[in-house]
């Protein structure tokens, strides 16, 4: 089945503990992205990948680092998580201009 | 810069009726992808309907349809015969010129009613 897998689903934090949100996809997609969901916003973007070892920063990266060692995986670091980044995250891949971006179930970051 | 409008934070929709959601684009590119999303109350992002800008008919998928018009610069998703499990946030998103960005409006809440 074509997917796109993250973990944790659900993640209660302190500030300043590093995690890592991993992203992994199974469909073979040149492309992915990490998105941070917030009320009244809609989705943003954080980071992007075109293709291993090639990323780049979205609208709101401030915070987070990300890395593409392998084609499958695209993990979102947090080294020094504060308050401001509780949202839900979405990872996200595809394969073309055309194509819509499959998303994963998301993950619920809670920093306190 | 893109931006994407959608201007209906919520609506209310009777079964079985059809039920507009308007999301209005500015962009000053010609190649540009529009991209509507569900999101269910249970979190995840579910892809809908694509329309091109040079697709020169509007993209229609099952019970989803795209009126697109270009000049205004507006993609409204029209729902018909809507059913309870169409209960969700619905987000309209633009792709310009480059593949990897993907620019979402605020999002749309419809709740269905028997």
């Amino acid at each position: 089945e074509a997917q796109v897998t993250q973990n944790p689903r659900y993640l209660i934090t302190v500030t300043g503990k590093k995690l890592t949100v991993t992203c992994s996809q199974n469909m073979n997609h040149e492309y992915m992205s990490w998105y941070r969901q917030d009320p009244g916003l809609g989705l943003r973007q954080i980071y992007y990948s075109m293709n291993v070892e090639v990323t780049d920063k979205g609208d709101v990266p401030e915070g987070y680092k990300v890395s593409r060692k392998e084609k499958r995986n695209f993990p979102l670091i947090l080294e020094s998580p504060s308050p401001n980044q509780t949202s839900l995250y979405f990872c996200a891949s595809w394969g073309g201009y055309d194509q819509p971006q499959h998303f994963g179930d998301g993950t619920r970051l809670s920093i306190l | 810069a893109q931006k994407i409008t959608q201007t209906q934070p919520g609506m209310f929709v009777q079964e079985k009726e059809a039920v507009t959601l308007d999301c209005t684009y500015d962009t000053s590119d010609q190649s540009y992808g529009l991209f509507w999303y569900k999101q269910p109350s249970s979190g995840e992002m579910i892809f809908l309907i694509y329309q091109g800008s040079y697709d020169e008919q509007n993209a229609t998928e099952g019970r989803y349809s795209l009126n697109f018009q270009k000049a205004r610069k507006s993609a409204n998703l029209v729902i018909s015969a809507s059913q309870l499990g169409d209960s969700a946030m619905y987000f309209c998103a633009m792709r310009g010129p480059t593949t990897y960005k993907l620019s979402f409006g605020a999002g749309t809440t419809v709740t269905v009613r028997a």
